[in-house]
């Protein structure tokens, strides 16, 4: 079956970075992209951007341009996220999801717990 | 950005009662790009209707979507137990792909 596993809580100080990783099983890796959101404690969900695993295209929000970088490696067919700069505000679940472009968010990895504390 | 915004906040239901939640887009959303998404406490979202209607994979038939335009609600028919969550609605059809603010579905 489809399945998206991401890594494990990371705790972070402030101006840290972060990378979070979402391997993927069950489907044709470069047939879709990634997407990954956010979700603050006790919050709503916030897109943080797109990448196509067939050619490496990004498309981040315009909020976390130039702190955040996605990437993938399709020989383990796994998305990587980066997130520079840390602040307390980014403490958050991350998630990953399955897309294509202009398409539904299916199906969701676990989510990793990112807290950025001093 | 289109803004979504969903109505109401808060839904306090009983089982086998129907349930209607809505979803304000503030400019027309393409080609019916909507999505929901049903949350509950510690998980990840769940796809439940996509293109506005579509009823993902093994989503009961309880669960409908309906819209276009800037309008688009999720009814559930007749509530169970297991549907008492948060729900989303999301729009993928002009980056970025923003979510409404959620709707809480509790028992009554």
């Amino acid at each position: 079956q489809v399945q998206l596993v991401q890594s494990g809580a990371e705790v972070k100080k402030p101006g840290a970075s972060v990378k979070v990783s979402c391997k993927a099983s069950g489907y044709t890796f470069t047939s879709y992209g990634i997407s990954w959101v956010r979700q603050a404690p006790g919050q709503g969900l916030e897109w943080m951007g797109w990448i196509s695993a067939y050619n490496g295209n990004t498309n981040y929000a315009q909020k976390l341009q130039g702190r955040v970088t996605m990437t993938t490696d399709t020989s383990t067919s796994t998305a990587y996220m980066e997130l520079r700069s840390l602040r307390s505000d980014d403490t958050a679940v991350y998630y990953c999801a399955r897309v294509r472009l202009r398409s539904w968010f299916d199906p969701w990895g676990q989510g990793t717990l990112v807290t950025v504390s001093s | 950005e289109i803004v979504l915004t969903q109505s109401p906040a808060t839904l306090s239901l009983s089982p086998g009662e129907r349930a209607t939640l809505s979803c304000g887009a503030s400019q027309s959303v393409s080609s019916s790009y909507l999505a929901w998404y049903q949350q509950k406490p510690g998980l990840a979202p769940r796809l439940l209707i996509y293109d506005a209607s579509s009823r993902a994979t093994g989503i009961p038939d309880r669960f409908s979507g309906s819209g276009s335009g800037t309008d688009f609600t999720l009814t559930i028919s007749r509530l169970e137990p297991e549907d008492f969550a948060v729900y989303y609605c999301q729009q993928y059809g002009s980056s970025p792909y923003t979510f409404g603010q959620g709707t809480k579905l509790e028992i009554k």
